[in-house]
């Protein structure tokens, strides 16, 4: 079946770039929403944004300005890139399929601290 | 945006009903999806378009989505239906996607 993994630093210091990449396995990666869903530790999920056939983009709004999603078909990979990262994008992030408007397949999550 | 207001915990003895919900404006108007998260592991659906169970998920748990309120409810609780519990919409005229704060299911 299809599996995620999110793969990434776990340290990245303020003001730096948070680059994290999802590596899609049993499946490809040509159809479906390929998204960024975060959680802050203790705190509840929330949607980062998506690419869809390497083209088309959504990002949340309050992330838009620092937000880069893109995909790699040749490589069956996703990737996000956060720009000027602070301590309040210290999350567990996860990579997610969306079908159809529904997060049908998750990876297990990465956690990144951002700290000096 | 459009926000969505879950309660922050919902507590249940064993083989009793749970119900969460979720309000939201008009919500009714909207397809809620929700989802299972327990400690340590990445959230896991449970229903998708207010009523739908994915396979494998067991049919004590149900959803229904209607007016200001769609709710999750899960029946003839177990020790392991402990967890938090999100619900999730696509909001339409934005195209973003949005989750509730949360719930946390104690079984008492």
């Amino acid at each position: 079946q299809v599996q995620l993994l999110e793969s990434g630093p776990g340290l990245v210091r303020p003001s730096e770039t948070l680059s994290l990449t999802c590596s899609v396995f049993g499946g490809s990666i040509s159809t479906f929403y390929w998204t960024w869903i975060r959680q802050p530790p203790g705190k509840g999920l929330e949607w980062i944004g998506y690419n869809y056939h390497s083209g088309t983009t959504m990002y949340n709004p309050s992330l838009k300005s620092r937000l880069s999603i893109s995909v790699d078909m040749s490589k069956n990979q996703f990737s996000l890139r956060l720009s000027s990262v602070t301590a309040a994008d210290t999350a567990v992030y996860y990579c997610a399929r969306e079908n159809s408007g529904y997060f049908d397949l998750w990876g297990r999550g990465t956690l990144v601290t951002v700290s000096s | 945006s459009y926000v969505m207001t879950q309660p922050p915990s919902v507590s249940v003895a064993p083989g009793k009903t749970a119900r969460i919900s979720c309000g939201g404006n008009n919500i009714g108007s909207k397809t809620v999806h929700w989802y299972q998260q327990k400690p340590g592991q990445a959230p896991m659906l449970v229903i998708f378009y207010d009523t739908d169970r994915p396979s494998g998920i067991p049919e004590r748990f149900s959803g229904s989505n209607s007016g200001n309120t769609a709710t999750l409810t899960i029946s003839r609780v177990e020790a392991g239906d402990e967890a938090d519990y999100y619900c999730q919409i696509w909001d339409n005229p934005t195209d973003h996607r949005v989750f509730g704060g949360g719930t946390r299911l104690t079984v008492l």
